[in-house]
């Protein structure tokens, strides 16, 4: 079935530096989500992106979304401590409700 | 204040019997999901649930049981047939299956020793 793949699947950086983790599937999706779920604990929604090409900020953290809607990237400039955590990119599969998630990125930031 | 509950935060149990954890939402979300995560992995779907009376297995079905008797609750049982059931549990849900946010609850870590 659909699935995607998450790189790098861990990265330690110092603070300060950057953090790009990158999705990738082998067929076109027709959405992205981000979330990011702290140590111990759940996963929380970061975004949802829909559009071929989009781009979108919060803060710190920049998502893109594929020309081909085929993978997806979120960075972190400038990384802090209160970044580290697991990220996972997820999307719903065609029409079945199920949201597919990847197996997540895990961000150590050192002070 | 709305949200996600999950009971207990941990578990333990003995081998060979089933546990039932509990989830419930007062977001007034039609759909509900149980997901597994063990160490270093992503989330596996277990079950889900559309709607009232109704669900659907995910990936990891064998081994687990769900009902969906109330909007706002649905309870996963961890049966004995479940050969690995130590693991983090989280129940998640959103406004309608397959295209909303999914908000997640704190989570049941279960110890089978």
């Amino acid at each position: 079935g659909q699935q995607v793949m998450q790189i790098p699947q861990y990265q330690h950086v110092q603070e300060g530096e950057d953090f790009t983790t990158y999705c990738n599937s082998s067929t076109t999706l027709s959405n992205i989500q981000w979330y990011k779920q702290r140590p111990g604990g759940h996963p929380v929604f970061l975004i949802q992106l829909v559009k071929s090409g989009e781009v979108k900020k919060q803060k710190r953290l920049t998502f893109q979304f594929g020309e081909a809607k085929k993978n997806s990237s979120l960075h972190i400039t400038a990384t802090q401590t209160t970044d580290v955590g697991t990220y996972f990119c997820t999307f719903y599969s065609g029409n079945t409700g199920k949201l597919i998630f990847g197996q997540g990125t895990t961000l150590q930031v050192k002070p | 204040d709305g949200g996600i509950t999950q009971s207990p935060k941990y578990l333990f149990r003995k081998e060979g019997q089933n546990v039932t954890l509990s989830c419930e939402q007062n977001l007034n979300h039609d759909a509900m999901y149980w997901y597994r995560q063990d160490p270093g992995q992503g989330l596996r779907l277990i079950y889900y649930s559309q709607i009232v009376n109704d669900f659907q297995k995910g990936d990891i079905a064998e081994g687990y049981s769900v009902s969906r008797e109330k909007k706002e609750s649905f309870p996963l049982t961890v049966t004995s047939a479940q050969k690995n059931p130590t693991a983090f549990y989280l129940c998640a849900s959103s406004i309608v299956a397959g295209t909303d946010t999914q908000y997640f609850g704190p989570g049941t870590r279960l110890t089978v020793l």
